[in-house]
């Protein structure tokens, strides 16, 4: 089954604790993001990765590193987490030529305390 | 002023209506138009998508794009209470992923028995 898979998918922390939200698909595909979803603002960005060890970022960066080393993974890493960075994030891929066919995680709820 | 505008709502309708769900954008180059599905403690899934103006039916579906206006619909007829759920519109300028989408911020409906 086609899918991409977000771990953990709930996950309260304390403040300035490490943390590493992990993404995988199994469609090989290319293009990989993050996006954050907040009541009133949406959707949006916080890195992308056109391919394995091309990474840029989104709309909403700061606070957070991602890599690409693999092809079928896109972990999100917060060094430093606060709590505005409690949210409801969203790992998503698409192909290369279909971008506007994204396929979405399940979601990871973090709550940073 | 947002690229793309839609009314969170909520909105409530009983089962059988005729949905109309609506975003206003501002950006011309959009030719891309995506709705996206979002089921409570899910992730987006793509409902369907338009390329440039005019209409296109998938089911009970209807998506339209009326480019001069910048105005976009997805109409749901014999609306189901399985139909509830938060509607994102979507939209970029190419197919590539390296075009940028730009999300809505959402409508959520619910379909009453």
């Amino acid at each position: 089954e086609a899918q991409v898979t977000q771990n953990p998918r709930y996950l309260i922390t304390v403040t300035g604790k490490k943390l590493t939200v992990t993404c995988s698909q199994n469609m090989n595909h290319e293009y990989m993001s993050w996006y954050r979803q907040d009541p009133g603002l949406g959707l949006r960005q916080i890195y992308y990765s056109m391919n394995v060890e091309v990474t840029d970022k989104g709309d909403v960066p700061e606070g957070y590193k991602v890599s690409r080393k693999e092809k079928r993974n896109f972990p999100l890493i917060l060094e430093s987490p606060s709590p505005n960075q409690t949210s409801l994030y969203f790992c998503a891929s698409s192909a290369r030529d279909r971008g506007h066919e994204q396929y979405f995680g399940p979601g990871t709820r973090l709550t940073v305390t | 002023q947002k690229e793309v505008e839609q009314d969170p709502g909520p909105l409530s309708v009983p089962e059988g209506a005729i949905v109309s769900l609506n975003c206003t954008y501002s950006n011309s180059a959009f030719q891309y138009f995506m709705w996206y599905r979002q089921y409570s403690r899910k992730g987006p899934e793509l409902l369907m998508y338009t390329y440039s103006s005019g209409n296109k039916e998938d089911g009970r579906f209807t998506a339209q794009v009326d480019k001069s206006s910048k105005y976009i619909s997805l109409f749901i007829r014999d609306s189901q209470p399985s139909d509830s759920a938060t509607y994102l519109c979507a939209m970029s300028t190419t197919r590539s992923s390296a075009s940028k989408i730009i999300f809505g911020s959402g409508t959520r409906l619910s379909i009453r028995p």
